[in-house]
């Protein structure tokens, strides 16, 4: 398996600007994450889906930010319009169980900069 | 409020000998504690974990040590290797929950 893979790798865009990171979890994978890590503030835990049903996004820190996930392979974070201080390391996560603090399998990230 | 802490933010060991770093937490409900690391433009990966009906938890090189009535857990790596630099995440949940609360990570180098 090629593990989580996140997409793009890097991004630049600029103030008010309309941003997509993707994800593909891991195949057999049901529960999907999706982190933020900056300086500031570590490892935050965005959102939460199970079995393709978010479950918790109460550390989506404002309307601007979206998830999505429309089946078992690919989900997507969505920020519109984009900030600077939106920027940051986006980290999605999967892992197979239920709601337990089961091991995740983090992708490489997407790295986030809004001018 | 830092619920989960990583009072050092780097720790610089020799090649062979022991590393040991330290998490300590406030919230007594944390039943369940994990360790991650993770290298440059890399996701963190899972390293090991123990759940607090144990004191001790090992895996090859890596030990893992829980003093529930100090709220405190350590990470011991022996020997040390060169591929062990990195930083090390601690983390933390409530009942075994999803949720997981992360330290700040630690910075491990590991001098040849």
């Amino acid at each position: 398996d090629a593990g989580v893979i996140q997409s793009p790798r890097h991004e630049v865009t600029e103030m008010g600007q309309e941003v997509t990171l993707r994800c593909k979890p891991i195949s057999g994978h049901n529960s999907l994450f999706w982190y933020r890590q900056t300086m500031m503030r570590g490892l935050e835990l965005l959102i939460y889906f199970n079995n393709n049903v978010p479950i918790d996004d109460s550390g989506m820190p404002e309307d601007r930010f979206s998830a999505k996930m429309p089946n078992a392979s690919f989900s997507t974070l969505k920020i519109q319009p984009s900030e600077p201080r939106d920027s940051a390391v986006y980290f999605c996560a999967s892992s197979f169980g239920g709601l337990g603090a089961n091991v995740l399998t983090f992708g490489a990230g997407s790295r986030l900069t809004v001018l | 409020d830092q619920q989960v802490k990583q009072n050092s933010p780097s720790l610089s060991v020799q090649e062979g000998r022991i590393s040991i770093l330290n998490c300590d937490y406030t919230n007594s409900m944390f039943d369940y504690f994990l360790w991650y690391k993770k290298y440059p433009a890399e996701g963190p990966t899972f390293l090991i974990s123990i759940s607090s009906i144990k004191d001790k938890n090992e895996d090859g090189r890596f030990t893992v040590f829980l003093n529930k009535s100090a709220k405190h857990l350590s990470l011991h790596i022996v020997p040390s290797q060169p591929g062990d630099s990195a930083v090390y995440f601690c983390a933390a949940s409530v009942y075994s929950n999803y949720q997981l609360i992360w330290g700040a990570g630690t910075k491990l180098i590991i001098k040849p």
